[in-house]
């Protein structure tokens, strides 16, 4: 059974730093792509970002370019969500989601962890 | 980026009735990479339909989608009662993939 658990939400100050963490099991993780989609309080869904199996593409959607970073550990099974640079806007529950189709780094989810919840607020 | 446009944004019906959900794209979706998803309060979303009209595993066969280009519908032939929850169209065909704001199905 395919299972994703996410980890490292919390309160953090605008303009702080958080990295989110995924587990994943019951699949082989290394040959799959990965994204991160988050959801606003009482809003609806926005993809955050997505990396290659082998961890060597990466994109971003525009609203957090440049201030977080993709990354994966194939040999521990964890996808990463570093996020820097916070603001309050990027308040909300990053999902971790396994596609089970691809093309050019744009890709259904198939499977989806609980979410973890960031807040970012003084 | 392609915006995706669901109506009606809330569909009041009773248990055994027909959902008909819309969702409509600024431009055309390439190769109907068309996604549905289900959502239920404090719970992550459930893959439906991808593909426009493809069952994903385990979803039951009141559930259909269909659609190309610009126009595609997901219908719930006889709604029961874990069916209401908020619905979420989704195009992977172009990059930054996007999500529609949603319909929510109630009790009425």
């Amino acid at each position: 059974e395919v299972q994703l658990v996410e980890s490292g939400g919390g309160l953090v100050q605008p303009g702080g730093s958080l990295r989110l963490s995924c587990a994943a099991s019951g699949f082989t993780f290394s040959t799959y792509s990965m994204n991160w989609v988050r959801q606003a309080p009482g809003k609806g869904l926005e993809w955050v970002s997505y990396i290659s199996s082998t961890g060597s593409t990466m994109y971003y959607a525009d609203s957090v370019k440049g201030r977080f970073t993709v990354s994966r550990d194939n040999a521990k099974n964890s996808l990463y969500l570093q996020m820097n640079s916070l603001r309050a806007e990027d308040t909300a529950v990053y999902y971790c989601a396994r596609p089970s189709y691809c093309s050019g780094g744009t890709c259904d989810y198939y499977h989806w962890g609980q979410g973890t919840l960031v807040t970012v607020s003084s | 980026e392609i915006v995706l446009t669901q109506s009606p944004g809330t569909l009041s019906l009773s248990p055994g009735e027909r959902a008909t959900l819309s969702c409509r794209a600024s431009q055309s979706v390439s190769s109907s990479y068309l996604a549905w998803y289900q959502q239920k309060p404090g719970q992550a979303p459930r893959l439906l339909i991808y593909g426009a009209s493809s069952r994903a595993t385990g979803i039951p066969d009141r559930f259909s989608g269909s659609g190309s280009g610009t126009d595609f519908s997901l219908t719930i032939s006889r709604l029961e009662p874990e069916d209401f929850a908020v619905y979420y169209c989704q195009q992977y065909g172009s990059s930054p993939s996007t999500f529609g704001q949603g319909t929510k199905v109630e009790i009425k």
